[in-house]
């Protein structure tokens, strides 16, 4: 079972509220991730973090940020929330990252609404 | 075109019976295959590992990829209704990236 965990699980909000989705993994993993999932879409790769203070943005365009002030929290922001965010976010952490033995750690994901 | 294809299904299979599930891929630095599986509102865990080309079993589960074809392979054996998930097929290159690309994903039902 991963120690890695997400709140809140599913969130409905209004267009132009800023929310935060929260994601904390107590294995001591410096790598973590974000993942954006749509329904019959692959998974994206939004943002990546290789430890404290360190953050990149990933391969798909997202508006939101992220922070690693320590190494087990790595929350995702919308300033701004819009319909076109409405998806599922996955985070995720790894000990030695996809270009060693690979294993990602997911959470149950973060399933944000806007209407 | 993607890096990465993959049938999104859906497989519709009986109990008992053999699944193949495939992954097609275009860049042929990628060195590292695996394939995750993903239960409804759950986030995807890892099946299976492979590095380069070969065969790897783990109990009903083998893993196959052929990189002269840029194809992978996950086949099931005697499938189970637990079984029945989402299984995403994802590739890195290794050394210093830390991305791994995923496939869209194949949903699996396994009939009782």
């Amino acid at each position: 079972e991963a120690d890695i965990y997400q709140t809140p699980r599913y969130l409905v909000i209004g267009t132009g509220k800023k929310i935060t989705l929260e994601c904390s993994q107590t294995m001591g993993h410096d790598k973590m991730y974000w993942y954006q999932q749509d329904p019959g879409m692959e998974l994206h790769l939004i943002h990546y973090s290789y430890g404290v203070n360190s953050t990149e943005k990933g391969d798909l365009s997202s508006e939101s940020t992220v922070s690693r002030i320590r190494t087990e929290h790595f929350p995702l922001t919308l300033e701004s929330a819009r319909p076109s965010h409405t998806s599922q976010y996955l985070c995720a952490s790894s000990e030695y990252g996809a270009g060693g033995s690979g294993e990602l750690f997911f959470g149950e994901g973060s399933r944000l609404t806007v209407l | 075109q993607k890096e990465v294809e993959q049938d999104p299904g859906p497989l519709s299979v009986p109990e008992g019976a053999i699944v193949s599930l495939n992954c097609t891929y275009s860049n042929s630095a990628f060195q590292y295959f695996m394939w995750y599986r993903q239960y409804s509102r759950k986030g995807p865990e890892l099946l299976m590992y492979t590095y380069s080309s070969g065969n790897k079993e783990d109990g009903r589960f083998t893993a196959q990829v052929d990189k002269s074809s840029k194809y992978i392979s996950l086949f099931i054996r005697d499938s189970q209704p637990s079984d029945s998930a989402t299984y995403l097929c994802a590739m890195a290159e290794g050394g210093a990236t830390n991305k791994l690309i995923f496939g869209t994903g194949t949903l699996l039902a396994v009939q009782p």
